[in-house]
């Protein structure tokens, strides 16, 4: 069975550029979340779909959004990019929207932001 | 507010001893506790789990203990092997799908 695959794998940006960021979960998953991790602060839920509909956010300015396809494939978009928004931007997914249910991490988007 | 906290940045240890990683949290609404493994240019692997009905959860090297009343979990490894260097995640989850994870400890086995 075929991982979490998310593209493209490395991005460089401008100030004030918006980006879009892809992602393809597991066959059979349905539930997709997005997360941002920067040097000493871990991993920051941005958000999470579940059959094409956003089920939780985190505390991110509006800047951040996404959506769910109906293949369960999802995308992230950032407009207007400040510099403060260079992270590796991680994808998960999980069979369903249980809280016990497992995720399973793609090998991220790192994006820079010059 | 860190609601999931890892207090060592950094952990070195002598191959075949063990590893301690440790983890507290805030939030008494956390139910499920999961460890996450992270090497370089990877996306974070999951290693084990454990429920808080539970206070003890074991697979292979790999132990969690979890202390309810003090909001505090552990992750032991034995014996540490030099493939077990990596940044080890901690995540706390009560609601939804989502993960709430400490800021990560940079773990080195020395051989």
């Amino acid at each position: 069975k075929a991982g979490v695959t998310q593209t493209p794998r490395y991005l460089i940006k401008t100030r004030g550029q918006q980006v879009t960021l892809s992602c393809s979960p597991i066959s059979g998953h349905r539930s997709v979340s997005w997360y941002q991790q920067t040097p000493g602060q871990g991993l920051q839920f941005l958000f999470e779909y579940f059959s094409e509909t956003q089920r939780n956010k985190g505390n991110f300015p509006g800047r951040f959004s996404g959506r769910q396809f109906s293949n369960s494939r999802s995308e992230m978009n950032v407009s207007t990019l400040e510099l403060g928004d260079s992270a590796l931007y991680l994808c998960a997914s999980s069979s369903d929207a249980g809280s016990t249910d497992t995720q399973y991490f793609g090998p991220g988007t790192r994006l820079t932001v010059l | 507010d860190q609601q999931v906290k890892q207090n060592s940045p950094s952990l070195s240890v002598q191959e075949g001893r063990i590893s301690i990683l440790n983890c507290d949290y805030t939030n008494s609404m956390f139910d499920y506790f999961l460890w996450y493994k992270k090497y370089p240019a990877e996306g974070p692997t999951f290693l084990i789990s454990i429920s808080s009905i539970k206070d003890k959860n074991e697979d292979g090297r790999f132990t969690v203990f979890l202390n309810k009343s003090a909001k505090h979990l552990s992750l032991h490894i034995v014996p540490s092997q030099p493939g077990d260097s990596a940044v080890y995640f901690c995540a706390a989850t009560g609601y939804g799908n989502k993960l709430v994870f400490g800021a990560g400890t940079i773990l080195r086995v020395k051989s």
